[in-house]
């Protein structure tokens, strides 16, 4: 069922710079649906990141940041904390499915 | 500030069904849909249906249909998600969410704190 395919690990040392990519298809990212995405720490609910593409939610640093360019949407968090350590999943609106909502398979993001 | 609530911890029987609520504080109930998102133990995230608190229209998963049932109790201001035929398979932490649109496509602003459901002889 899921559309959306996401790295299964990313790394990086503190400070450092790291990316997470988010692969649809035509039927939602490439029809220009939103991308959002949440941040899930172990064990918690799952915590919205960014909506509709590039927002940050009120209190969410400025180190989280959004892009999305034809069937794919990013997430990249700059000057990596130790405590960003956790899954993190994108999710979007898919006009084919018989599950409308749709999220990816999620990357888990390890601060080395 | 909002809150989702949602009742506690869950074991049932193969072939039994399972009722979570979620009480939600804090905005006006009626303007927002609620979602069920379930998380199955090391599993991404999978949608499960909505209802429009307002009107108390709903929307499934086709995987679900004729399994699950979401309805709300506007007074008290809780929803409620009924899963039935329960298996093994149905394991899993059960998330209500609540939507939010503004300009863009709904996502899920604000989340339950989450209530896990064992499916076990």
């Amino acid at each position: 069922q899921s559309v959306l395919t996401q790295p299964p690990s990313v790394s990086g040392a503190p400070g450092q710079r790291v990316t997470i990519s988010c692969t649809g298809r035509s039927s939602n990212i490439g029809a220009g649906y939103d991308v959002h995405w949440y941040q899930q720490l172990p064990g918690t609910a799952p915590k919205l990141l960014i909506f509709g593409n590039n927002n940050r939610p009120s209190g969410v640093p400025d180190r989280f940041s959004g892009s999305k360019s034809g069937t794919s949407a990013s997430l990249a968090i700059s000057g990596l904390q130790a405590e960003d350590e956790a899954d993190y999943y994108c999710q979007s609106y898919d006009s084919s499915l018989s599950a409308p909502y749709v999220f990816g398979t999620g990357t888990k993001v390890t601060v080395l | 500030q909002v809150q989702l609530v949602q009742s506690g911890a869950e074991v049932k029987k193969p072939g039994a069904s399972v009722k979570v609520s979620c009480k939600a504080s804090g905005y006006t109930f009626s303007r927002f849909g609620m979602h069920w998102v379930r998380q199955a133990p090391g599993q991404r995230l999978e949608w499960m249906g909505w209802i429009n608190a307002g009107n108390g229209n709903t929307k499934y998963s086709q995987k679900f249909q004729g399994r699950v049932t979401i309805n709300r109790d506007t007074s008290a201001r809780i929803v409620y998600m009924e899963l039935s035929s329960l298996s093994s398979e149905d394991t899993a932490v059960y998330f209500c969410a609540r939507d939010d649109f503004a300009d863009y496509d709904p996502y899920f602003h604000y989340w339950g704190q989450g209530t896990l459901v064992t499916v076990s002889s």
